[in-house]
């Protein structure tokens, strides 16, 4: 597509319920980023794919986290037993990858934004 | 030590003069250098890139890189209101495959 797409844009949940986010990258984009953002708080780093596998997950906050991407395409991120603190707009981007110049440019979606009660 | 690191800011400046934003990343190896915007309640935005050390001038905007001293900055000239927003700055990490790493971001805030 012409840009990243992410769904839903919107979602409210009560606690403990599970969630699934979608990202639909930019055709072609190899790299592919999920991000966290609190109100007033900087990017947190979840998850990197690189195609289909993920060099690093470092940033996933506990194993409630989980997120999986097939075809080299879109990803999901899910979050079981969500919790209140999970609450923040969640950011996926993309970029072509790989080491030549601007391959690394970074696009990102408009977020989901995710309230758990 | 973190990887990417800015002042948190704010930084104030009136309108008209040049605001300058700061960086530090600490992987001797980064090739790739960044300048996203992001205005509250919006997704971060592209403003420019840099590759090589030097200056870097697109419209109002200027990066400059210093790799010996592992700094990159941005200069804002002829501050708008408009360009109040948070300023991340982001470096390619080889590690992990060449994945971008964001500074916590610089808030800059313009008075008219």
């Amino acid at each position: 597509g012409a840009g990243v797409s992410q769904s839903p844009s919107n979602k409210v949940t009560e606690k403990g319920k599970d969630v699934e986010l979608r990202c639909d990258p930019i055709s072609g984009h190899t790299a592919l980023y999920w991000y966290r953002q609190s109100l007033g708080q900087g990017l947190e780093f979840l998850i990197y794919f690189q195609g289909n596998s993920a060099p690093d997950k470092s940033g996933l906050p506990s194993d409630r986290f989980s997120a999986e991407r097939t075809g080299g395409s879109v990803s999901t991120l899910t979050i079981q037993r969500t919790q209140q603190e999970d609450s923040a707009v969640y950011l996926c981007a993309s970029s072509l990858g790989g080491y030549s110049a601007g391959a690394n440019v970074l696009t990102f979606g408009a977020g989901s934004r995710l309230t758990v009660l | 030590q973190k990887e990417v690191e800015q002042n948190s800011g704010p930084l104030s400046v009136p309108e008209g003069a040049i605001a300058s934003l700061n960086c530090t990343y600490s992987d001797r190896g980064s090739q790739s250098f960044f300048w996203y915007r992001q205005y509250s309640g919006k997704s971060p935005e592209l403003i420019m890139f840099i590759y090589s050390n030097g200056d870097k001038e697109d419209g109002r905007f200027t990066a400059q890189l210093n790799k010996a001293s592992q700094y990159v900055s941005l200069l804002i000239r002829d501050s708008q209101p408009s360009d109040s927003a948070t300023y991340l700055c982001a470096v390619n990490i080889q590690e992990y495959g060449n994945k971008l790493v964001f500074g916590a971001g610089t808030i800059l805030r313009v008075k008219s």
